[in-house]
Formats: C-alpha cells, sequence, structure tokens
C-alpha cells in the first residue's frame, strides 16, 4: 500500500469515448504528477501539479485534460484518444516540487484504445 | 537534452550470482540519484537514492549503488540475488532544483530458481 490509490485499474475504451482516470492520495503531499509508461521505454512525465497549480504540461496532446480539484485528488480526462495512447498511466505524489525526494507511486491504469 | 541511458535492457541470472545494473546519465551539473524497482504487478518504489555525502549508497532488500562523478554512473549491485529480485529496475536523475525526473528505459532483471 502505497498511500497513492489509482482507479480504475484496467480501462478498455474506443475512440470515440469518454473517460477519465483518477488519482487520490493519503499522505498529505503538495505535488501530483501524472506520467505515462509505455515497453522499452523510459517513463514520460505528463503533468505535474503543486498544490493545485499546474505547473508543468510537457507537450501532451490536448486530448489529456487534467483536473486537481485539491491537494489529495488528480484526475485525467480522455477523449477522442488514439490506439497509440494505449499504456499505463501512473500517478504520483511527492511533498512538494521544488527538489524532488522521493515519489509515491499508484499501482496504474492500464489504458487500451481500441 | 539530459537523458538516461541503462544499457541492458533485459538480465537473467541464477539465484546466488552477482548484480550489476549499469545506468549513465547526461548532464553537467549537480545531480541526485534514484534507482526504482517495479515488482510483478506492483507499483514502482524507491530502492535507493544518492543526494550527496557518500557515494556509496545502501538500499532495501542488500542493494547498493555507486555514484562515480567522473564517469555521470550510478550502478546498481547486489552481491547475491533471490529469486524475489526478478522485477524492472529503473534509474533516474533529477537534476538540482528542477522537479523533473528523467528516466532510463528501465532494467528487466529475471532470477532463475
Amino acid at each position: 500500500e502505497t498511500g497513492v490509490t489509482q482507479t480504475p485499474r484496467h480501462l478498455v475504451m474506443g475512440m470515440t469515448n469518454k473517460k477519465s482516470l483518477k488519482c487520490e492520495q493519503h499522505l498529505g503531499h503538495n505535488a501530483m504528477y501524472w506520467y505515462k509508461q509505455s515497453a522499452k521505454k523510459p517513463l514520460e512525465l505528463m503533468f505535474v501539479y503543486s498544490l493545485e497549480e499546474r505547473v508543468e504540461n510537457n507537450s501532451v496532446p490536448s486530448r489529456f485534460s487534467p483536473e486537481c480539484p485539491n491537494s489529495s485528488h488528480l484526475f485525467l480526462h480522455l477523449h477522442t484518444l488514439q490506439p497509440e495512447d494505449s499504456a499505463l498511466y501512473l500517478c504520483a505524489s511527492s511533498q512538494r516540487t521544488g527538489q524532488i525526494g522521493e515519489l509515491f507511486f499508484g499501482e496504474g491504469s492500464r489504458l487500451t484504445v481500441l | 537534452a539530459q537523458s538516461v541511458s541503462q544499457h541492458n535492457h533485459h538480465v537473467i541470472l541464477s539465484e546466488a550470482a552477482s548484480l550489476e545494473l549499469g545506468c549513465n546519465y547526461s548532464y553537467g551539473g549537480t545531480v541526485n540519484l534514484f534507482w526504482y524497482v517495479q515488482y510483478p504487478g506492483q507499483h514502482l518504489q524507491l530502492l535507493l537514492k544518492y543526494f550527496s555525502g557518500d557515494p556509496l549508497v545502501k538500499g532495501i532488500k542488500g542493494f547498493e549503488a555507486e555514484f562515480i562523478k567522473s564517469k555521470f554512473s550510478f550502478n546498481l549491485r547486489k552481491p547475491s540475488v533471490q529469486w524475489s529480485d526478478t522485477a524492472e529496475y529503473f534509474c533516474a536523475v533529477n537534476a538540482r532544483g528542477n522537479y523533473q525526473l528523467i528516466w532510463g528505459a528501465g532494467t528487466k532483471l529475471i532470477i532463475k530458481p
């Protein structure tokens, strides 16, 4: 148990669907992250939120839309995705963004786009 | 651009063998260094980290890593592996003052019982 919970664990969607991934952290951290993990590739940072403000958007296509309503919750809204977006999406949190000490990860949401 | 290179995508060892996984990074400034591990079906978790001080750092489960600044390396070692060490191992580098972690592509380690 990491203190970071992601739902759903698995998601299959068509290219025209709209779905959302949810992340919740119970660690009292101030920073939250979305990463994309694809086989044989480095983790790709997608978004960073610090105290509910987005501080990084790593040239992510607009079909991915993050939302951070408070410091404990992070969402990733998905719409009109492409098959190449199929991957494991990881949420992580850290105490702060200024200097990364340790990231705490959730178990991920495995997304398959048909 | 900063990058992290992990030399082997797959490593297969027998139990009790010694392990060394390579990690090299490209960044000339001061860095923080990390090794994370992902056991099958589980979340990524921190194995060990280096911020400053003794370049030989010890982590959980008998792992250690040595920071060699002149070689831009942070190799992971374990003297005697166990079947339970089967996992994927990721090296990551953070430039001081920057919130981005730069990740290697990972090394899948399989330990044969």
